[in-house]
């Protein structure tokens, strides 16, 4: 299984709803991503979780809040977005070895989210 | 085919032709570089990566040159495929931080 699967593919909601987005990984993989992409940009980081502590928020506002119950699951909470928080949200995972060699991370299909 | 990376953010191919996606990543110290091909609609998926201690390495049809001494990196394409249409980002972090910088990318396009 090399998969990392997002849920829900697409959500809409409304700038004062609270929503979560939710990512799954079975690859036994200790490092897991939220990033944000634009239409025709790269993805951009958001969070690092590293064994299932958070190790990198790239300056995040505090409407995104990110959780990870265990090494297999990451979520996003979302409250209070603007329309300009709409984007392709992408979850990635990676074998995340402390202090060892950077290996490849796999990304889910993502969360095409819109704030209206 | 061969695009200038970031002047020029779309490359047109015949297909059958071999396809050269140049990347100039911005940080020196950078010792992993991962190439990724996105889809439409789709989350980036990873084609090939290379470590700083190599200057080439080789896929299946596509192959990865680094050169560090001007921070250059690209993605060789053999006998390119429709398939192949997509948008290519090339992706840099170092010393086994988790911080991955992608580049601006480039989109192939593959004329039948």
């Amino acid at each position: 299984d090399t998969e990392v699967t997002q849920t829900p593919k697409h959500l809409v909601m409304g700038m004062t709803n609270k929503k979560s987005l939710k990512c799954e990984q079975h690859m036994g993989h200790r490092a897991m991503y939220w990033y944000k992409q634009k239409a025709k940009k790269p993805p951009e980081l958001m969070f690092v979780y590293s064994y299932e502590k958070l190790s990198i928020n790239e300056s995040v506002p505090s409407r995104f809040s990110p959780e990870c119950p265990n090494s297999s699951l990451l979520n996003l909470h979302l409250h209070a977005l603007q329309p300009e928080d709409s984007a392709l949200y992408l979850c990635a995972s990676s074998q995340g070895l402390a202090g060892g060699a950077n290996t490849e991370a796999f990304f889910g299909q993502g969360t095409r989210l819109t704030v209206v | 085919g061969e695009s200038v990376g970031l002047h020029l953010p779309t490359l047109s191919v015949q297909e059958g032709d071999n396809s050269i996606i140049n990347c100039a990543y911005s940080n020196s110290a950078s010792d992993y570089f991962i190439w990724y091909k996105q889809e439409s609609g789709k989350g980036p998926q990873f084609i090939i990566d290379i470590r700083s201690n190599m200057d080439k390495r080789q896929g299946q049809r596509v192959t990865v040159l680094l050169n560090k001494t001007v921070k250059h990196l690209s993605l060789q394409i053999a006998a390119t495929q429709p398939g192949d249409s997509a948008v290519y980002f090339c992706a840099e972090t170092y010393g086994g931080y988790q911080k991955v910088t992608f580049g601006t990318g480039t989109k192939l396009q593959v004329i039948p």
